[in-house]
């Protein structure tokens, strides 16, 4: 079955920096993969989501890419605020299916001021 | 607008004990999806209803766990002889299409602590 790796369980970053994140899924490439924040005590909000035959996708000073070679997507922010503290979440299809979706354990992502 | 609300936002039950946990999605969505979150873990899929029908249960962890969504709108999800291993945040999301795991909004959740 897929598995999902996000690289790590904590990442501190320095304000001001660019805050990359990673997740690496084992098996059949998905048809898309969204990432989510989620704050202490709150639900998921979805952030972005990139489609197989997108290499990158932007949002402010977010930016995700997704290369299928590496079974990879990695998940930046740019220009990093405290106010971006949180969990983020990557999540992926389930092959072959259009209504249901796995989710990684999340990183949680400091920073610092 | 409103967003997805769930309540209550915290349960204490007793093992032993039946709960029932609401959903209320946001108006109109199609999709609702229900998920268990486990401390440190990411949201894991229990099951899904396209309006009234309850497409996919293949996530509920036995036959003590039970959701409904008789009109389409509000949903429920029972526990019936809670263990602790039940113990989790359980997050009701929804979405606007059918089928469709493009944007899911979730809401705050229900934290269930079972001694």
């Amino acid at each position: 079955s897929q598995k999902i790796e996000q690289n790590s369980e904590a990442l501190n970053i320095q304000e001001g920096k660019t805050a990359t994140l990673t997740c690496n899924y084992t098996n059949y490439s998905p048809a898309y993969l969204q990432w989510y924040r989620q704050d202490p005590g709150r639900g998921p909000v979805f952030l972005l989501l990139i489609r197989e035959n997108e290499k990158e996708k932007r949002k402010e000073r977010l930016k995700v890419t997704f290369d299928t070679t590496l079974k990879q997507s990695l998940f930046h922010i740019t220009a990093s605020q405290p106010a971006d503290s949180a969990t983020y979440l990557c999540a992926l299809d389930v092959w072959n299916r259009d209504d249901k979706i796995i989710f990684g354990k999340g990183t949680r992502l400091h920073i610092l001021p | 607008g409103a967003g997805v609300s769930q309540s209550p936002r915290y349960k204490v039950a007793k093992r032993g004990q039946d709960v029932a946990l609401r959903c209320d999605p946001i108006s109109g969505h199609v999709s609702l999806f229900w998920y268990q979150q486990a401390l440190g873990q990411g949201p894991e899929f229990l099951t899904y209803f396209q309006n009234e029908a309850q497409l996919d249960k293949s996530g509920l962890p036995s036959d003590r766990f039970f959701a409904e969504r008789p009109e389409g709108s509000v949903s429920t999800l029972k526990i019936q002889r809670t263990q602790q291993e039940d113990s989790a945040v359980y997050l009701c999301a929804s979405s606007p299409m059918a089928p469709s795991t493009d944007t899911q909004y979730f809401g705050p959740g229900t934290r269930l602590t079972v001694l």
